[in-house]
């Protein structure tokens, strides 16, 4: 079956606009974790949303939002972009509620570099 | 908190030899461990994962990792690294809530022939 899909997966934004990333996750799978990686922080957890309900949040501004739809695909909004958000943004879809008892599957990711 | 130490940046190895990345974990509780490889520009691809049970878990591309709660320790091993297997490799903790997973800080690894 396919993966999980992010678009685009490249984009260049000047500083102050605001950028929507979109990521389709394994067909069946309801949770969908966003991350943020940068050379000087590493991977760091956004948010996770599970059956369009928003579970646990990073420590990111609120400029940092997301949602997901009832077919489990997800958004995520950065607006007022600055510099600093240049950085790989992944996600990851999983089927179940919790780590536990299930793995993560990543996309490859959407590349944004903000000038 | 959860928290996952890496304490290798760096790794070289000659193709052939043997490989071990150290993984060290914080968790209250029985962690839930996971080992992904990254090659540049890509996302992560899972490679083991360790829920409970058997300490030593095998993996895709010939990695196994063993669990070991006596030392809060998950490694990465390979017996003989084959070229291809250069990448970044985290190590990560499932936490408490929900599918959030903790990384490590990665380790690069590189292969010379």
């Amino acid at each position: 079956k396919a993966g999980v899909t992010q678009t685009p997966r490249y984009l260049i934004k000047t500083r102050g606009q605001q950028v929507t990333l979109s990521c389709s996750p394994i067909s069946g799978h309801r949770s969908v974790s966003w991350y943020q990686q940068t050379p000087g922080q590493g991977l760091q957890f956004l948010f996770e949303y599970f059956s369009e309900t928003q579970r646990n949040k990073g420590n990111f501004p609120g400029r940092f939002s997301g949602r997901q739809f009832s077919n489990s695909r997800s958004e995520m909004n950065v607006s007022t972009l600055e510099l600093g958000d240049s950085a790989l943004y992944l996600c990851a879809s999983a089927s179940r509620a919790r780590t536990a008892n299930t793995e993560a599957f990543f996309g490859q990711g959407t590349r944004l570099t903000v000038v | 908190a959860q928290s996952v130490t890496q304490p290798d940046i760096h790794i070289t190895v000659s193709e052939g030899a043997s490989l071990e990345l150290r993984c060290n974990y914080s968790y209250g509780a029985t962690p839930y461990l996971f080992w992904y490889v990254q090659s540049p520009g890509q996302g992560l691809q899972l490679l083991l994962k360790y829920f409970s049970g058997d300490t030593l878990v095998q993996g895709i591309k010939g990695f196994e990792a063993e669990f070991k709660r006596s030392q809060s320790s998950f490694n990465l091993r390979k017996p003989s690294v084959h070229w291809s297997d250069a990448a970044e490799y985290f190590c990560a903790v499932g936490a408490v809530e929900g599918n959030k997973l903790v990384f490590g800080a990665g380790t690069i690894l590189r292969v010379k022939s």
